[in-house]
């Protein structure tokens, strides 16, 4: 089955803890990208991944990495949590740019203690 | 400066009525635009998009019209069911244009309530 899988889909953490959530797909897309949503502010882009070793800043950037070793993986390392990073994340591909249709993840949904 | 916009927050509609969702934008460069589907507990899921050539898509009980004058689209379900019930998100893209790789912007979304 086509996918997008995301680890953990929960987790409650304290401020400063580094922590990763994983981004698998299996769809062999060239695109992959982080979201974060909030109440009131809809989705919003973290970080983009065009290909292989090819990140760039989304709109919402400070505070995070990622890092593109392998096409199929994209994860998301918040290196020193804060409260402000409580939220849902969604990672997301697509099969050449990031303009196509996009395939989401179930989500990530972070609390920072 | 929001670029994508939903102006509703929510919407309630009876079931068997249309339901219409709008979104506005004020990028004159998005040449691309995709609603998205989004249950609780679930990542959004895309239902149909619409490039800048065109001004209407159909697809089974779901029509995206676009009015690029007005940069307006809007999204019509009709009948209205149930399983609508969730948030509907607009989004746009400069996918043809060479702005790709920003991916897409999306509006704030509106959750949509069908009631029996």
């Amino acid at each position: 089955e086509a996918q997008v899988t995301q680890n953990p889909r929960y987790l409650i953490t304290v401020t400063g803890k580094k922590l990763t959530v994983t981004c698998s797909q299996n769809m062999n897309h060239e695109y992959m990208s982080w979201y974060r949503q909030d109440p009131g502010l809809g989705l919003r882009q973290i970080y983009y991944s065009m290909n292989v070793e090819v990140t760039d800043k989304g709109d919402v950037p400070e505070g995070y990495k990622v890092s593109r070793k392998e096409k199929r993986n994209f994860p998301l390392i918040l290196e020193s949590p804060s409260p402000n990073q409580t939220s849902l994340y969604f990672c997301a591909s697509s099969f050449r740019q990031g303009g196509d249709e996009q395939y989401f993840g179930p989500g990530t949904r972070l609390t920072v203690t | 400066d929001q670029q994508v916009k939903q102006n509703s927050p929510s919407l309630s509609v009876q079931e068997g009525r249309i339901s219409i969702l709008n979104c506005d934008y004020t990028n004159s460069m998005f040449d691309y635009f995709l609603w998205y589907k989004k249950y609780p507990a679930e990542g959004p899921t895309f239902l149909i998009s619409i490039s800048s050539i065109k001004d209407k898509n159909e697809d089974g009980r779901f029509t995206v019209f676009l009015n690029k004058s007005a940069k307006h689209l809007s999204l019509h379900i009709v009948p209205s069911q149930p399983g609508d019930s969730a948030v509907y998100f607009c989004a746009a893209s400069a996918r043809y244009s060479g702005g790709g790789a920003d991916g897409l912007t999306f509006g704030k979304g509106t959750h949509l309530i069908i009631q029996p």
